[in-house]
């Protein structure tokens, strides 16, 4: 079946603008998570969703970052004033409720210049 | 301090030897561990999971878990050039969610 698909899979932005990362998890995935990698650096954890359930922002490094999922379907990262730190490839994963198993998307690589 | 170190590498080895790749960590409550392998410009797939302390095998890959010295390995045997890739370790206290990644350590298996 299809895995976790993510859109674009390469944003080149200017510094300053906004912009808005897409997800698409596995069909019948309750959980999304997205992560951020910098070069060299392992998965830093950003955002959880689980069903209907307020999700876990914690991982949020500042307010420009916020993300939105519509149910149990797309999600998506929006990225305001994008800084030249937020330079990384930017994850999705899905899993059922109670499965320890990730399926991570291919990844957005965003590069703000 | 990080909650999980990894050592980066690189790691190159010949085609055949024996990987052992390693990760720290600090939270005595983690009792889920994970190595998940990462090609280039691929998302991560889980490779092992393990539950506790203890061993598990599958196929040439090993992964160990000794929670007293909050220590993880895994092994490869008969590394392969298909094997080169990134990989992450990654433990939770709770299962799937709140997964704390190690920076993930490449290897090169040479032909």
């Amino acid at each position: 079946g299809a895995g976790v698909s993510q859109s674009p899979s390469n944003k080149v932005t200017e510094k300053g603008k906004d912009v808005e990362l897409r997800c698409d998890p596995i069909s019948g995935h309750t959980a999304l998570y997205w992560y951020r990698q910098r070069l060299g650096q392992g998965l830093e954890f950003l955002i959880y969703f689980q069903g209907n359930s307020a999700p876990d922002k914690s991982g949020l490094p500042s307010d420009r970052f916020s993300a939105e999922r519509t149910g149990e379907s797309v999600s998506t990262l929006t990225i305001q004033r994008t800084q030249q730190e937020d330079s990384a490839v930017y994850l999705c994963a899905s899993n059922q409720r109670d499965s320890y198993e990730q399926y991570f998307g291919p990844g957005t690589r965003l590069t703000v210049t | 301090q990080k909650e999980v170190e990894q050592d980066p590498g690189p790691l190159s080895v010949p085609e055949g030897a024996i990987v052992s790749l390693n990760c720290t960590y600090s939270n005595s409550a983690f009792q889920y561990f994970m190595w998940y392998r990462q090609y280039s410009r691929k998302g991560p797939e889980l490779l092992m999971y393990t539950y506790s302390s203890g061993n598990k095998e599958d196929g040439r890959f090993t992964a160990q878990v000794d929670k007293s010295s909050k220590y993880i390995s895994l092994f490869i045997r008969d590394s392969q050039p298909s094997d080169s890739a990134t990989y992450l370790c990654a433990m939770s206290k709770t299962g799937a969610n709140n997964l704390f990644f190690g920076t993930g350590t490449r290897l090169t298996v040479i032909p």
